[in-house]
């Protein structure tokens, strides 16, 4: 299967440790999302890249909150300190460009639980 | 600043057609309707898009008003398996690089 891969897919921690969530794209695909879903909610955007470079990031991406992609390949989340506000799913995805759709593929999430 | 309005939840009989609407009464020009599903505890999957004409592919049927005010997912015959929250979103093709979800409709697919 060549989709979009997150590992790990369930992590749990306690308040006030770091946490870090990889995301591998699918090959090729250059442009890489962060989402959030907590429950019962649809997911919202976090930040995107194009390759390496980080083009944009929501108000929701606090301080604490980190990516990075840095040979425009995988791509990293990390939280610091966590929070228990921080539980919730990590979504990724990613999308070719160059064609005549954006269309974004997602990959199974990482659920965090901040105890 | 939610651009789409879905029913809540829906119920749909196994085997028979399911029709999603959705509301997009703001949508512009240069603004595609996307659909989405999520089947529990997984990403969000993609189904279908289109801009004004109705499309089809191995998933779904889109149809959409010649106003474009609103359209309607079709699941010609659905399956316990197409059980998921069904998310309908506007998106601005190449530009808006970002999806903006709502609360979507989740369709129970029952025996």
């Amino acid at each position: 299967d060549t989709g979009v891969s997150q590992d790990p897919r369930h992590k749990i921690t306690k308040r006030g440790q770091n946490v870090t969530f990889r995301c591998d794209p699918i090959s090729e695909h250059n442009r890489l999302y962060w989402y959030r879903q907590t429950l019962g909610q649809g997911p919202e955007f976090l930040t995107y890249f194009q390759n390496e470079a980080q083009l944009e990031k929501s108000r929701l991406l606090s301080d604490r909150f980190s990516a990075e992609r840095p040979k425009g390949s995988f791509s990293t989340l990390e939280i610091q300190r966590t929070e228990q506000g921080d539980s919730a799913m990590y979504l990724c995805a990613s999308s070719p460009t160059g064609s005549s759709t954006t269309t974004q593929y997602f990959g199974p999430g990482t659920r965090l639980l901040v105890l | 600043d939610a651009k789409t309005t879905q029913p809540p939840s829906m119920d749909c009989a196994e085997g028979r057609a399911a029709n999603l609407p959705c509301n997009h009464s703001t949508i512009s020009g240069n603004e595609y309707v996307y659909w989405y599903r999520q089947i529990h505890s997984q990403g969000p999957q993609y189904i279908i898009h289109g801009l004004k004409n109705n499309e089809t592919n191995e998933m779904a049927s889109l149809i959409i008003t010649e106003d474009r005010k609103s359209s309607t997912l079709i699941l010609p015959h659905a399956t316990l398996r197409d059980t998921a929250v069904y998310y309908c979103i506007v998106r601005v093709e190449r530009h808006d690089y970002k999806l903006s979800f709502g609360a979507g409709t989740t369709v129970t697919v029952r025996a």
